[in-house]
């Protein structure tokens, strides 16, 4: 079945504990991307990547670290998470970069910071 | 400042259709604008893109307004199936920017 997946679904950890939730696609696309969804304020992304070891940043990358050293796998990595980094995670994929595909979402990671 | 603006909700009734508007008034010429919509506790679902022309899937259609500044989502005989969070959004290269949404209540 082709899907997204995310590791793990719901994760509570504390202020500066390095922590990273991962992301894998198996419909060999090209473009990964995360955002993060709060309340009120829509999906906003965080980063994205077209290819292997080509990524850059989208709207609101402060506080997050991302590679991609496999076509599969996208990780985002939190180094030292505040709890202004509550929030709700989605990972998402599409067959090219660019403007007009389809990008298919994970179900999503339901991250805590105390 | 947001680049697309939704209404937060709007209510249909079942089987008659719905028109979803969203203005973005700073779109440039090379944005797509697509749509995507949410159910309870999952992830975003494509639904329609487009750039200039109006655009039909199986789903829905899209129309854009001439000047490109706004656009609507139609669907054309509601469902409850189809009570979700509508997302529109702007697609400027390789950077998506979603609106807040508008929730779509559908009464039976």
């Amino acid at each position: 079945e082709a899907q997204v997946t995310q590791n793990p679904r719901y994760l509570i950890t504390v202020t500066g504990k390095k922590l990273t939730v991962t992301c894998s696609q198996n419909m060999n696309h090209e473009y990964m991307s995360w955002y993060r969804q709060d309340p009120g304020l829509g999906l906003r992304q965080i980063y994205y990547s077209m290819n292997v070891e080509v990524t850059d940043k989208g709207d609101v990358p402060e506080g997050y670290k991302v590679s991609r050293k496999e076509k599969r796998n996208f990780p985002l990595i939190l180094e030292s998470p505040s709890p202004n980094q509550t929030s709700l995670y989605f990972c998402a994929s599409s067959l090219k970069t660019g403007e007009g595909y389809e990008q298919f979402f994970g179900p999503g990671t339901r991250l805590t910071v105390l | 400042d947001a680049k697309t603006t939704q209404p937060n909700s709007m209510e249909s009734n079942e089987e008659e259709p719905v028109h979803l508007p969203c203005n973005h008034s700073t779109i440039s010429g090379t944005d797509y604008i697509h749509w995507y919509r949410q159910l309870p506790s999952q992830g975003p679902e494509y639904v329609i893109h487009g750039l200039t022309s109006n655009v039909n899937n199986r789903m829905a259609s899209l129309a854009i307004a001439e000047d490109r500044k706004s656009s609507t989502l139609i669907l054309h005989r509601a469902t409850l199936r189809d009570a979700a969070v509508y997302y529109c959004i702007l697609n400027s290269f390789n950077k998506f920017y979603f609106g807040s949404g508008t929730k779509l209540n559908v009464k039976p």
